[in-house]
């Protein structure tokens, strides 16, 4: 069956640090991977998808087949970043997204 | 343009009353999914639409929740004899066509959250 894992319920890292969350998936099929985040009191919305490669206020997510990950990254916190990050999974013909339990990024000064 | 919105924004009820959710999703969007967001369950899958039919309700969790869709626009999901434990935020999502082979992303509306006394 098709999974979705956030090993981390809670990252905090200091303004200027890397940070990085982790996301593994288990799916026999090809997989579309997502990362949503939601900001305090704002709904839901997308960050970035793999297939577009882009990099999105600066957080970049490689799709690693081998490794079954997609891992969120950012070099430079801002405190801004500071939001619930989801990492998500779809497959061809689902409709649906398959979740991860989520991991708050809180970023101090 | 105008994002996937839902009614009411928050809503109270008592165990065993009916409660009806509703979502308008964004102009256009044929695809419309609820999701719920709970605090011991994270974020689960309930129904998907596409158009006014629902092929997919594997994620419905009794047959207490309910949903349709008319018009291809507006959705309601239904959960009939609340208990205590369909306390959550109910999102809808919206999106494109979904096209076989491919993923169209999902816009979130602001969800509504339920509380069951």
């Amino acid at each position: 069956a098709q999974r979705v894992t956030q090993p981390e319920k809670l990252l905090s890292v200091f303004k200027g640090a890397p940070v990085e969350l982790k996301c593994n998936y288990s799916y026999s099929g090809s997989p579309e991977l997502f990362w949503y985040v939601q900001y305090s009191r704002q709904r839901l919305q997308l960050l970035l998808r793999h297939i577009s490669r882009e990099s999105i206020k600066g957080f970049t997510a490689d799709l690693n087949k081998g490794e079954t990950s997609f891992h969120l990254k950012k070099p430079f916190a801002q405190e801004e970043d500071s939001a619930m990050y989801y990492c998500a999974l779809s497959g061809a013909g689902w409709g649906k997204l398959q979740f991860g339990a989520g991991t708050q990024v809180v970023v101090t000064p | 343009g105008a994002g996937v919105s839902q009614s009411p924004s928050n809503k109270v009820t008592e165990k065993g009353k009916d409660v009806e959710l509703r979502c308008d999703p964004i102009s256009g969007h044929t695809a419309l999914y609820w999701y719920r967001q709970s605090l011991g369950q994270g974020l689960e899958f309930l129904i998907y639409f596409q158009g006014n039919s629902a092929p997919d309700k594997s994620g419905l969790p009794s047959d207490r929740f309910s949903a349709e869709r008319t018009g291809g626009s507006v959705s309601t999901l239904t959960i009939q004899r609340t208990q205590q434990e369909d306390s959550a935020v109910y999102l809808c999502a919206s999106s494109f066509q979904h096209q076989r082979g491919g993923v169209e992303t999902q816009y979130f509306g602001p969800g509504t959250r339920l509380l069951v006394l």
